[in-house]
């Protein structure tokens, strides 16, 4: 079954610095990944995805994540944060079939922004 | 605007009372997927519909139902409402059969039970 684990529920950045968000999954076949974005009182917004093919995979807003598989880890970065970044973030693995759903999430990191 | 609408965006009820929550999916998109978002819980799969059938189904209680119409839009129906019912109610599509390329999400229905 596949799962995932978002190290850390809260994360605070200054301005500028750099944003790092983990992401852990869990899969018996190669996993589809994916970045959601939630800013306070609205929807999800896919940030980015990975399929197949370049590891390394580019969202919007500069974000990027890396699929690494000797780490089972796909964790989102950012060079440099922004206060419009302040929002939660959740973690995603396409299950394949089953009672969870098409989608597993992460219970989610909210991230804040420091002036 | 993603493309999927949800109405009411919020909802105030009392407890045992019944509300029907609306999702009308992004043009094209066959799967409806509808979610439970709490502080405790985040965010909980309750069922998935496509082309009109259920496909999966996750942790819906008993007086939870929901169903797909054959304009594709769909309605969660939640009944005998309890205190802890009280969450945003998400409804998501998907073109195809599957999540392939991920989800789009509709804003949300807040409900409040009193």
């Amino acid at each position: 079954a596949q799962s995932v684990t978002q190290l850390g529920s809260h994360v605070s950045v200054s301005e500028g610095a750099l944003v790092l968000l983990r992401c852990n999954y869990s899969s018996s076949v190669p996993p589809y990944l994916f970045w959601y974005v939630q800013y306070p009182n609205q929807g999800l917004q896919l940030l980015l995805k990975y399929t197949t093919g370049a590891t390394l995979v580019k969202g919007i807003n500069g974000f990027e994540a890396e699929f690494k598989k000797s780490e089972t880890s796909f964790h989102l970065t950012k060079p440099s944060a922004h206060m419009s970044d302040a929002a939660e973030y959740f973690c995603a693995v396409m299950n394949y079939g089953g009672s969870q759903g098409n989608l597993i999430f992460g219970k989610g990191t909210k991230l804040s922004v420091k002036p | 605007d993603s493309g999927v609408t949800q109405t009411p965006k919020h909802l105030i009820t009392a407890t045992g009372q019944r509300v029907t929550l609306r999702c009308s999916p992004r043009s094209g998109d066959l799967s409806v997927y509808w979610y439970q978002q709490s502080l405790d819980q985040g965010l909980q799969f309750l069922i998935q519909y496509y082309n009109g059938e259920e496909r999966a189904k996750g942790n819906i209680l008993e007086r939870f139902s929901a169903q797909q119409f054959p304009d594709l839009h769909s309605e969660l129906n939640l009944s005998s409402l309890e205190l802890g019912d009280s969450a945003l109610y998400f409804c998501a599509s998907s073109g195809g059969g599957g999540s392939f390329y991920g989800y789009t999400f509709g804003s949300g229905t807040r409900l409040t039970v009193v």
